[in-house]
């Protein structure tokens, strides 16, 4: 299995509400991440979980908050967010180490809209 | 700062030609460098790497050069298929640090 889901495919929130984006895979892997991608931009580090521990946080606004229930789930609980936090928001893992242990498998994304 | 760098936003081949793609970083330290193909409403799919121990690295019709005098790498699909017409995304890293560094996406469309 070299899959890696995300729920939900898409997601409409207003300003006020809270939601939650869910990442899972099933390979093993000890590293997650989470990662925002604009339209026409690379995806943006948010993320990492190493060993289900945040590992890097890449300066993210508080409205975004990262879990990590165990090794095969991640999730991204939002709050209180922006119109310009619109994004298509990735989630992947691999496996901890160099080289070719640096190869991440990215699951589909939630396309997010704030109105 | 963009430490990885792709200069072409786009690329045009007839199919059954040769695509190159390219890349630049400022890094030295990036000692590891993927490529991610990406179709539209999907998440990056991983295609090649290259280590900077190695300055070329084959796989079917895909070959990545890599050039550290020049900081500079390339990806060549040959021959290229109408299939392949996707955002394709250049990446780094350096040793056991976590974090991978995109480039800004070069899109390709192979025309049958």
């Amino acid at each position: 299995d070299t899959e890696v889901t995300q729920t939900p495919k898409h997601l409409v929130m207003g300003m006020t509400n809270k939601k939650s984006l869910k990442c899972e895979q099933h390979m093993g892997h000890r590293a997650m991440y989470w990662y925002k991608q604009k339209a026409k931009k690379p995806p943006e580090l948010m993320f990492v979980y190493s060993y289900e521990k945040l590992s890097i946080n890449e300066s993210v606004p508080s409205r975004f908050s990262p879990e990590c229930p165990n090794s095969s789930l991640l999730n991204l609980h939002l709050h209180a967010l922006q119109p310009e936090d619109s994004a298509l928001y990735l989630c992947a893992s691999s496996q901890i180490g160099q080289g070719d242990l640096a190869e991440q498998y990215f699951g589909p994304g939630t396309r997010l809209t704030v109105t | 700062d963009q430490q990885v760098k792709q200069n072409s936003p786009s690329l045009s081949v007839q199919e059954g030609r040769i695509s190159i793609l390219n890349c630049d970083y400022t890094n030295s330290m990036f000692d590891y460098f993927l490529w991610y193909k990406k179709y539209p409403a999907e998440g990056p799919t991983f295609l090649i790497s290259i280590s900077s121990i190695k300055d070329k690295n084959e796989d079917g019709r895909f070959t990545v050069f890599l050039n550290k005098s020049a900081k500079h790498l390339s990806l060549h699909i040959v021959p290229s298929q109408p299939g392949d017409s996707a955002v394709y995304f250049c990446a780094a890293k350096s040793g056991g640090y976590q974090k991978v560094t995109f480039g800004t996406g070069t899109k390709l469309q192979v025309i049958p």
